[in-house]
């Protein structure tokens, strides 16, 4: 059956500190893989899409890549304003309808 | 630009009960989707509608349906509610009604059933 893992459930960092966060998928025909970022009690707000492996994009402090098996969300120097869950989720060619989520990464930034 | 609409944003039904729930997608966006998001758990899929037709439908109960109407906006309706069934509803919109644009996400239902 299709999977989205996400790793770790929680992270905890210091301002300034930074960290990565890990989606993997075992999946057939990915057609993308979407990041998203939730803030509590709204709905998920678009980042990134990937399509390929190696591909990378970048937007302010956050940085995603991709590989045949996973993900990376890496995010670097941290504010606290970068607190929130963390979102991905694969479309496949085969029902490419639908996204299927990971549990989310919940991303906490003290400063 | 107004994003995704959804109403009401929070709503508290009785075990048995029906609920129905609206979203207006983006403008010239022709795709709906509701997604059904537990707390502490990513969103699962329940349905697409693209141009008023189901394009797919997730693992859900029959008590689930929804409809698109002629301006593309969208209602689900959930009869017979279950306690299990409190959750953050969620609608998204894309252009087409494949997912190679991205969804664009509203901010959600958040519905309670006691």
């Amino acid at each position: 059956e299709d999977q989205v893992t996400q790793s770790p459930e929680a992270l905890r960092l210091q301002e300034g500190e930074s960290s990565s966060l890990n989606c993997s998928y075992t999946v057939s025909g990915l057609r993308g893989l979407f990041w998203y970022r939730q803030d509590p009690g709204k709905g998920p707000e678009f980042l990134f899409t990937l399509y390929s492996a190696g591909e990378e994009k970048e937007k302010e402090r956050l940085k995603a890549t991709l590989t045949k098996k996973e993900s990376f969300l890496h995010i670097t120097a941290p504010k606290p304003e970068d607190s929130a869950t963390y979102l991905c989720a694969v479309s496949l060619s085969s029902n490419d309808y639908k996204l299927s989520f990971g549990a989310g990464t919940t991303v906490t930034v003290r400063a | 630009d107004a994003g995704v609409t959804q109403s009401p944003t929070h709503l508290i039904k009785t075990r048995g009960q029906h609920v129905t729930l609206r979203c207006s997608p983006i403008s010239g966006h022709k795709s709906v989707s509701w997604y059904q998001q537990v707390l502490g758990q990513g969103p699962q899929f329940i349905f697409q509608y693209y141009e008023k037709e189901e394009r797919g439908r997730g693992n859900f109960p029959d008590r689930f349906s929804a409809r698109q109407f002629p301006n593309y906006s969208s209602e689900l309706n959930v009869n017979a509610l279950l306690l299990g069934d409190s959750a953050l509803y969620l609608c998204a919109s894309s252009l087409a009604g494949t997912g190679i644009y991205g969804y664009t996400f509203g901010s959600g239902t958040r519905l309670t059933v006691v």
